[in-house]
């Protein structure tokens, strides 16, 4: 069964500055796709980046882009020039490309500091 | 305008109570998924409703049912509430299952408090 871990269950970061959430996960399937949310305290849950597998290029979105090393199963999240709105919980998330699971990590609160 | 709504947003019962969560989305989306966060924040699924079909019924209790009346709406039903059910229940949408490209969109839950 494939397992997503955040190791990190909280981190905090000063205003402007940049910070990296980690996330690994064990799978044996080639193709997949992982994903960051992030859930904020209202609650929802916003799509934040997400990544094809198959695809070497590391994703980006604007302030957020992804270090994605696929034989080491590690997806991390960086966020630059971190702003308040960014504090929230953020889940790191794995689904393989056949199935109709979606497996997520813990999750880390990450804490802006101004 | 809201993709994926979910009412009530905050259910408080009493033990033994029959409740339900209902969920709509107008993304046009094929695909519709319950899940339930509990107090650790672990977030794991629950069913999963494909063009009005169940495609995943994970190891939850039947007091759990979900309704699918047609493919914007799913609905979870739920018997003889317990303590343990106490969680914040998640619905989804996706376009369609089977391409696992397609991202799932998140309501904004539902806090379901048993006392």
């Amino acid at each position: 069964a494939q397992t997503v871990t955040q190791s990190q269950p909280e981190m905090s970061v000063q205003e402007a500055e940049t910070v990296t959430l980690s996330c690994t996960y064990d799978t044996s399937e080639s193709d997949y796709y992982l994903f960051w949310y992030k859930q904020p305290p209202s609650r929802q849950m916003i799509l934040v980046i997400r990544q094809e597998a198959y695809k070497q290029q590391n994703a980006t979105e604007n302030r957020f882009s992804v270090n994605f090393q696929k034989a080491a199963k590690s997806f991390s999240l960086k966020i630059s020039d971190s702003q308040l709105g960014d504090a929230a919980m953020y889940f790191c998330a794995y689904r393989s490309y056949t199935g109709n699971q979606f497996y997520f990590g813990t999750g880390t609160s990450l804490t802006v500091i101004p | 305008d809201t993709a994926v709504s979910q009412t009530p947003k905050y259910l408080v019962t009493q033990m033994g109570n029959d409740k339900s969560i209902k969920c709509e989305q107008n993304l046009g989306h094929d695909t519709m998924y319950w899940y339930k966060q509990d107090s650790k924040k672990f977030l794991k699924i629950m069913f999963s409703y494909n063009n009005k079909e169940l495609i995943i019924n994970e190891t939850v209790p039947n007091r759990f049912s979900p309704k699918s009346p047609d493919k914007a709406h799913l609905n979870l039903h739920i018997n003889s509430l317990e303590l343990g059910d106490s969680a914040v229940y998640f619905c989804a949408s996706s376009r369609r299952q089977q391409t696992s490209t397609d991202t799932q969109y998140f309501g904004p839950g539902t806090r379901l408090t048993v006392l």
